[in-house]
């Protein structure tokens, strides 16, 4: 039984290009998060999202950021004209219910040069 | 949000059960207390979780008090490779909140001595 699966694991781009953060849930996941590592900081969310729904997008940057989850294939975070500020890990999560049960995934870590 | 509260670090010696704190004052009656842990370098794992009463698994044990104010998770027999940063942390519906959203603290960095 996979665990979330995250790629790409690394990620670099230079200022002014888009980003793509792909994210497969665990099988018989249908709840997707997604939360951003700042570096020496603690784990924020970002989005939360079930199948072609996103349900609370209020940790989401007003700007350049969105996110979705197709009814077939991954989640994807997608991050337009990328900032050195946007530079952090960008973690992934999935459960079978609302309430528990929250896998995390191993993390992209995007550089922005 | 429900906010929780923990020591920054706390230290342990090797094969010697660890107490991990962690206050919760204005829990409602709906949060779930999750405890989770970081390695350096690696997304957060699951750890345990509970509603009311004490929970065990295969890691860990949750101690929550009667009035759910406060939780200990406790490790048995620390090892090396459980010197991580250990997140407390409620999800529930205080609030109007998103169930599915966990919001983490800085948690307490456990150090653990060979």
């Amino acid at each position: 039984n996979a665990g979330v699966m995250q790629n790409p694991r690394h990620l670099v781009r230079r200022r002014g290009q888009e980003a793509r953060l792909r994210c497969s849930p665990m099988k018989g996941h249908s709840h997707v998060y997604w939360y951003r590592q700042l570096p020496e900081e603690g784990l924020k969310f970002m989005v939360y999202l079930q199948k072609e729904n996103i349900i609370d997008e209020s940790g989401m940057p007003k700007e350049r950021f969105s996110a979705e989850f197709p009814k077939e294939g991954p989640s994807i975070l997608r991050i337009q004209q990328v900032v050195r500020g946007d530079s952090a890990a960008y973690f992934c999560a999935s459960s079978p219910t609302d309430s528990y049960g929250y896998t995390f995934g191993s993390g992209t870590r995007l550089t922005v040069v | 949000d429900a906010k929780t509260t923990q020591p920054n670090s706390m230290e342990s010696n090797e094969e010697e059960p660890v107490h991990l704190p962690c206050n919760h004052s204005t829990i409602s009656g709906t949060d779930y207390i999750h405890w989770y842990r970081q390695l350096p370098s690696q997304g957060p794992e699951y750890v345990i979780h509970g509603l009311t009463s004490n929970v065990n698994n295969r890691m860990a044990s949750l101690a929550i008090a009667e009035d759910r104010k406060s939780s200990t998770l406790i490790l048995h027999r620390a090892t090396l490779r459980d010197a991580a940063v250990y997140y407390c942390i409620l999800s529930g519906n205080a609030g109007g909140t998103s169930y599915g959203k966990l919001t983490f603290g800085q948690g307490t960095i456990l150090t653990v001595h060979p």
